[in-house]
């Protein structure tokens, strides 16, 4: 089956550092991967949805400045929490739709990156 | 525009019994309709689906769901639960925007289903 591997698992860090989250589908092509925060005991919480080769489209309130995505290929995106505060501690999950995707199948998700900024 | 319910916040059950998590949603269109299964500090992993074809879906694990249209409801069931089945649920709908140029995911509160031996 589609695999979506997300890197790391958990990340501890200083407040002001700016973190790095990587998103991969494994065996499959991905063109459109999404980003959603999930607060504890709540839902998911869609951030940004990033095409391949363009820009990511963020959702109302998320900033783009703060959180910026990078999609290059059809394999891989990543998020990057810049300079990261206590705040944006939370639990990041991607997810992406195979190529040639239809509105009636599952998007496949990651297994998440819980990150805690000191 | 499309809503998703989960009626319950947290269901319990005792090992053996049966499970029914509750899911009402709202569609302007025809939706396709998903349960997931999240345990903790886990991703989302795939239960069943709805689309469009038997109303209702089995999944893996032994969950099941039926489609009720004229309930717009989406129930997961399982006639016996398992230790290993505690964990948070969510029914998700996805249906195509107004424009038709795109499907959104909308996704339910989630309920957290725990076990008791």
């Amino acid at each position: 089956g589609a695999v979506v591997s997300q890197h790391p698992s958990r990340v501890i860090c200083k407040s002001g550092t700016s973190v790095k989250i990587e998103c991969r589908s494994l065996d499959f092509q991905a063109t459109t991967m999404f980003w959603y925060r999930q607060f504890p005991k709540q839902s998911l919480m869609l951030m940004a949805t990033s095409n391949e080769g363009s820009k990511a489209t963020y959702e109302q309130g998320v900033e783009k400045d703060k959180f910026l995505i990078n999609h290059a290929s059809l394999t891989l995106s990543t998020l990057t929490v810049t300079s990261a505060h206590p705040e944006d501690s939370s639990f990041y999950i991607c997810s992406a739709r195979e190529k040639g995707w239809r509105g009636n199948q599952p998007q496949h998700f990651g297994d998440g990156t819980r990150l805690s900024i000191l | 525009a499309q809503s998703v319910t989960q009626l319950d916040s947290h269901v319990s059950v005792s090992e053996g019994t049966p499970v029914l998590l509750r899911c009402n949603y709202s569609s302007s269109y025809s939706p396709s309709l998903f349960w997931y299964v999240q345990h903790p500090n886990k991703g989302l992993q795939l239960l069943l689906k709805y689309t469009s074809a038997a109303t209702l879906v089995k999944g893996i694990n032994g969950f099941e769901a039926e489609f009720k249209k004229s309930e717009t409801s989406f129930h997961l069931t399982k006639p016996s639960a398992h230790m290993s089945d505690a964990a948070e649920y969510f029914c998700v709908v996805s249906e195509r925007n107004s424009g038709g140029s795109n499907y959104k995911l909308t996704f339910g509160k989630g309920t957290l289903l725990t076990v008791n031996p």
